[in-house]
């Protein structure tokens, strides 16, 4: 994966509980993305950092927020879960210029 | 901002049969980038097209990039089982990718 982890792999929640989803790199690059992935969606840009200490919104950012506060590491909360955001969430990572590596995934279900 | 449209959502082949995957643009791209998830995994990069009327090959996968840069395509020749997965064309610019909806493929063998 690039050097890219993910954790947890699964999470289950109830509606309402936060969670924080924890993505890191060893690979020193810049720029990091989150995504969510739905059944016949495609991959949707949740937030994205251009490089330590900047986040700027993607396609859907509503009910998550993110944190950048190391070149390392770029986690993804969410405050309050509901049932919408059940999906598969990924993180990934891209050298300047070359194409973008996804981390292993996270499979969240929100009861 | 910028979207493409993926076609077919679906498509199910017979181990052998030829299969292909298209995207469009209304709007001209400077470049177009194709990856492969398969079930239960992350997608992985393939390959990146730049060049008006680009065709690049990687074994039985032959990718070509529209004349008006506009539309690309992914063909599969002979596919085997090892094929089956979810492919997704993306276009990049401004730091970010925008994904295709994806092609699911499966095979009977």
């Amino acid at each position: 994966n690039a050097g890219v982890t993910q954790t947890p792999k699964f999470q289950v929640l109830k509606t309402g509980q936060s969670m924080t989803l924890q993505c890191a790199q060893d690979m020193n690059h810049n720029s990091m993305y989150w995504y969510r992935q739905d059944p016949g969606m495609g991959l949707r840009l949740i937030y994205y950092s251009a490089s330590e200490g900047t986040t700027d919104k993607g396609e859907v950012p509503n009910g998550y927020n993110v944190s950048r506060l190391n070149k390392r590491e770029f986690s993804l909360r969410l405050e309050s879960a509901a049932p919408s955001q059940t999906s598969v969430y990924f993180c990934a990572i891209q050298p300047w210029t070359s194409p973008q590596h996804f981390g292993p995934g996270t499979r969240l279900t929100v009861l | 901002g910028q979207q493409v449209m993926q076609i077919p959502q679906y498509q199910h082949v017979q181990e052998g049969e030829d299969f292909t995957t298209y995207c469009n643009s209304s709007t001209t791209l400077s470049n177009i980038q194709w990856y492969k998830q398969r079930p239960g995994g992350h997608p992985v990069f393939l390959i990146q097209l730049v060049k008006s009327g680009e065709v690049k090959k990687q074994k039985r996968l032959t990718f070509q990039f529209g004349e008006a840069k506009k539309n690309s395509s992914l063909h599969i020749t002979a596919t085997q089982t090892t094929d089956v997965g979810t492919y997704f064309c993306a276009l990049s610019g401004a730091q970010k990718l925008v994904f295709g909806q994806g092609t699911r493929l499966t095979i009977n063998p």
